[in-house]
């Protein structure tokens, strides 16, 4: 079955680092998110992006953070300079045409600031 | 806050019993959707139902919608220890917005 893959699955920074988080959305898959789940706290969006644009941000999503698909597969979260704050897991997600609804998530990666 | 409410914020049953976990929101919606997260893993969806219905089905899960009271519940029959999990609903309007989530734990 397709599947959302994410790497690395445990990322650690020290603040000020810029760091990228990877995805490969499933192929045929034309919206792409992310959202990010502070410890114990809510599962939060971050950034929807459809046809090489962002289509909508939070206000979590702020100037530190950029989005990119650089090629035909990967879908990259970049920060650029990390806060202590920014430690949570990070979920990458995506949907496809038919149904927009439904989106389907990877494993997420564990980002960790010192 | 456009984010749901779950409650209870955890329970815990024994294999075979019923779970209910109760979702309320605020805002006007077009579907609510159940997810499940098992631990340190990503979000896997569940069942998505829709404003104009009041009732689903798939498999052992049954969602109900009360869009009067802006409420959902789930409803996991005959749970098992491998439904151990947290479950969160989120409304969707183009992008999910999660609530808080239920940890279940099923002993088995």
């Amino acid at each position: 079955e397709p599947e959302v893959t994410q790497t690395p699955s445990h990322q650690v920074t020290q603040m000020g680092q810029e760091v990228i988080l990877r995805c490969v959305p499933i192929s045929n898959h034309l919206y792409f998110y992310w959202y990010r789940q502070i410890l114990g706290q809510k599962v939060e969006f971050l950034v929807s992006f459809y046809n090489n644009e962002i289509s909508e941000k939070s206000e979590i999503f702020d100037d530190q953070f950029s989005v990119e698909r650089p090629d035909g597969s990967n879908f990259t979260l970049k920060i650029r300079s990390t806060k202590l704050e920014d430690s949570a897991m990070y979920f990458c997600a995506s949907s496809d045409r038919v149904d927009k609804n439904i989106q389907y998530f990877g494993a997420g990666t564990r980002l960790s600031v010192l | 806050s456009q984010q749901g409410e779950e409650d209870p914020q955890a329970l815990s049953i024994q294999e075979g019993e019923n779970a209910t976990m109760n979702c309320s929101y605020k805002t006007s919606i077009n579907n609510l959707q159940w997810y499940r997260q098992n631990s340190g893993r990503g979000l896997v969806h569940l069942i998505l139902i829709r404003s104009n219905e009041r009732e689903k089905h798939s498999g052992r899960l049954r969602v109900t919608l009360d869009t009067s009271k802006k409420s959902s519940s789930l409803l996991i029959t005959a749970s098992r220890a491998a439904d151990t999990a947290s479950y969160f609903c989120a409304r969707f309007e183009n992008n999910l917005f999660f609530g808080t989530g239920t940890r279940l734990t099923v002993i088995p």
